[in-house]
């Protein structure tokens, strides 16, 4: 079984340049997570969606990201102008919720560098 | 919402087990204990769950204490391949995950 694939795995930009990540969920996998992970800290929560629906976007900092999950399968991520601060690894998991239980899978993640 | 601590770094030499600790003192009872890890440059993978019972599976043992305020993750025989990052988190299907800083494990030979 395929596992969470994201693309691009990495890119270089210069600041106030647009920039998208795409992530294509395991199969089957109805919810579906943006993360960012700053370099020696746990993945934080930008974005969750339940098929196509946002449940969870506190987190997303809506001036410049944006993001979408059209029919509930791939999903985009974007920043609208890129800022240094904005370099980081952006991760993408996918999940079957049964019940309670939720096991998330991680992509490998698109590792962003803002010059 | 749980939070949970964990010690930032540890050591443990090849072949021995490794006990990596975690306390979630204000995990809810509906609340999994999640334990995943993350290797260098790579996404972080999933270990093990549970909610009230010890579990094993074929990469570890979850030991998690009667009032569920604190668990052990056990790598039964740790080998440089787990080497990593490791990440305990209390999670629902409906709850915000939370992932802290984890633990740092250093396997040496």
């Amino acid at each position: 079984e395929a596992g969470v694939v994201q693309s691009p795995r990495y890119k270089i930009i210069e600041k106030k340049q647009p920039v998208a990540f795409w992530c294509n969920p395991i199969s089957g996998h109805n919810t579906l997570y943006w993360y960012l992970q700053n370099l020696g800290q746990g993945p934080e929560l930008l974005i969750r969606y339940e098929n196509e629906e946002a449940v969870d976007d506190s987190q997303l900092p809506k001036d410049r990201f944006s993001a979408e999950r059209l029919k509930g399968v791939d999903s985009t991520l974007k920043i609208q102008p890129a800022e240094l601060g904005d370099s980081a690894v952006y991760l993408c998991a996918s999940s079957l919720a049964r019940g309670r239980e939720e096991t998330q899978y991680f992509g490998p993640g698109t590792r962003l560098l803002v010059l | 919402d749980a939070k949970t601590t964990q010690p930032p770094s540890m050591d443990c030499a090849e072949g021995r087990a490794a006990n990596l600790p975690c306390n979630h003192s204000t995990i809810s009872g509906n609340e999994y204990v999640y334990w995943y890890r993350q290797i260098h440059s790579q996404g972080p993978q999933y270990i093990i769950h549970g909610l009230k019972n010890n579990e094993t599976n074929e990469m570890a043992s979850l030991i998690i204490t009667e009032d569920r305020k604190s668990s052990t993750l056990i790598l039964p025989h740790a080998t440089l391949r787990d080497t990593a990052v490791y990440y305990c988190i209390g999670q629902t299907s409906y709850d915000k995950v939370i992932f802290g800083p984890g633990t740092s494990l250093s396997v040496i030979p």
